[in-house]
């Protein structure tokens, strides 16, 4: 297995459909992350969970909503989408620690919001 | 103000020449620095990180970190065709402890 997986790798979706990301860490860490990336613009932290607690940027909409039923898996709720919301979201894992630490990416799940 | 800040290139450098990636962060606090690598189509590839100021060398890589400037480097001596990608500054600045923050990302081309 390798360290941080996602699935799908692709997504197509409609405006009106719910979809879901997956992710999941072998990695033991204990902090799992989303992350969304557009073309030309820094990959923008969505959410955070780190032992468990989350932690989220506000301006992400609420048409995104995270769920970490445990420290290995992450998911990312999707509803109601908007076109721009196509992108590249990656989730990533890392072992929390004041300071932080390094933080390892899946392979990113590419959406298009049709 | 960005968190961080990178020049977005294109840096285009000749096989064999030394590539210099810069990378400035607007948090004093901040305590971790990180690159990483991005291919085309690809998510992003850790290659170094730097806690402290001076440098830290690993292989062809080398990263330099200046806190009282504010300022961190990578450099890539030989470079070689494959190192052709966009590397991306990240830091991790001190409001969370594991909010890592990136820059635009620098392409890099190497020509043969």
């Amino acid at each position: 297995e390798t360290g941080v997986t996602q699935t799908p790798r692709h997504l197509v979706m409609g405006m009106t459909n719910k979809k879901s990301l997956k992710c999941e860490q072998h990695l033991g860490h204990n902090a799992m992350y989303w992350y969304k990336q557009s073309a030309k613009k820094p990959l923008e932290l969505m959410f955070v969970y780190s032992l468990e607690e989350r932690v989220e940027n506000n301006s992400v909409p609420s048409r995104f909503s995270p769920e970490c039923p445990n420290s290995s898996h992450l998911f990312l709720h999707l509803h109601t989408l908007q076109p721009e919301d196509s992108a590249l979201y990656l989730c990533a894992s890392s072992q929390a620690a004041r300071g932080g630490t390094e933080a390892f990416f899946g392979q990113g799940t590419r959406l298009t919001v049709v | 103000q960005k968190e961080v800040e990178q020049n977005s290139g294109p840096l285009s450098v000749p096989e064999g020449a030394i590539a210099s990636l810069n990378c400035t962060y607007s948090d004093r606090g901040s305590q971790s620095f990180f690159w990483y690598r991005q291919y085309s189509g690809k998510s992003p590839e850790l290659i170094m990180s730097i806690y402290s100021n001076g440098d830290k060398e690993d292989g062809r890589f080398t990263a330099q970190l200046n806190k009282a400037s504010q300022y961190v480097s990578l450099l890539i001596r030989d470079s070689q065709p494959s190192d052709s990608a966009t590397y991306l500054c990240a830091v991790n600045l001190k409001t969370g402890a594991n909010n890592l923050f990136f820059g635009t990302g620098t392409r890099l081309t190497v020509i043969p």
